[in-house]
């Protein structure tokens, strides 16, 4: 398994500001997945974060509002930039090895508030 | 298309009674399945899953799932609840056919609520 860790855990901005969470794996891993969760509710992921190379976002996302950094194997940040109160969520950093039957292990999450 | 359904929102068991959280999916090719449950103000722990082999899979904390390819299921069962596994759970598939990183697809979540 993956212990994943994140900073902060929880954070109140204001509104126009930026805010870095990040994420750090005790193990070298291939896959770093940066996902949003509205409490309560499913997950949704916003980019794959490649090492050494630019993130893959999703549709709906792009990298000026969401830039990511993936400096080496057990590391990543997520940028949430500009915010406004809509931005308010959970944001969850997602690890697996490699292959397509490796299990996906999650942080703790970063408990954001825009105000 | 793939998809995964977890029909029902809430699921309310007494404590002591066998519990059953339903998923059913939809994949292009083999799925690997996967369980994972969220406690309130934490992130998704994995719980178990099926890639291939025996179709009954025991996972953490007592929970077992089943897969049938037949019903597109993988209902994630316990055979006593305790007040401790109220949670969120959350069904996954990631679809072997389907090269994008292999990408998790995410039921919407089923509330557990076991009452002592």
């Amino acid at each position: 398994s993956a212990v994943i860790s994140q900073k902060p855990s929880r954070d109140i901005c204001q509104r126009g500001t930026s805010l870095t969470i990040q994420c750090q794996v005790d193990s070298q891993v291939t896959m770093m997945f940066w996902y949003r969760q509205q409490p309560g509710q499913s997950l949704t992921l916003i980019a794959t974060a490649n090492q050494g190379s630019e993130a893959t976002y999703e549709s709906g996302f792009v990298i000026d509002k969401f830039p990511i950094s993936r400096p080496n194997l057990t590391f990543s940040t997520l940028t949430v930039s500009n915010m406004s109160p809509e931005d308010s969520s959970i944001y969850l950093c997602s690890a697996r090895r490699q292959g397509r039957t490796d299990t996906q292990y999650f942080g703790p999450g970063t408990r954001l508030t825009v105000l | 298309a793939q998809s995964v359904a977890q029909p029902e929102d809430q699921v309310n068991v007494a404590e002591g009674n066998p519990l059953t959280v339903k998923c059913t999916y939809s994949v292009s090719g083999n799925p690997y399945l996967f369980w994972y449950v969220q406690y309130p103000n934490r992130g998704l722990q994995f719980l178990l899953k099926y890639i291939t082999g025996d179709n009954l899979v025991k996972g953490s904390y007592g929970f077992e799932a089943e897969f049938n390819k037949s019903q597109t299921s993988f209902h994630l069962k316990k055979p006593s609840a305790l007040v401790s596994d109220s949670a969120l759970y959350f069904c996954a598939v990631r679809d072997d056919w389907v090269d994008s990183n292999y990408q998790l697809i995410w039921g919407a979540g089923t509330k557990l609520i076991i009452k002592p």
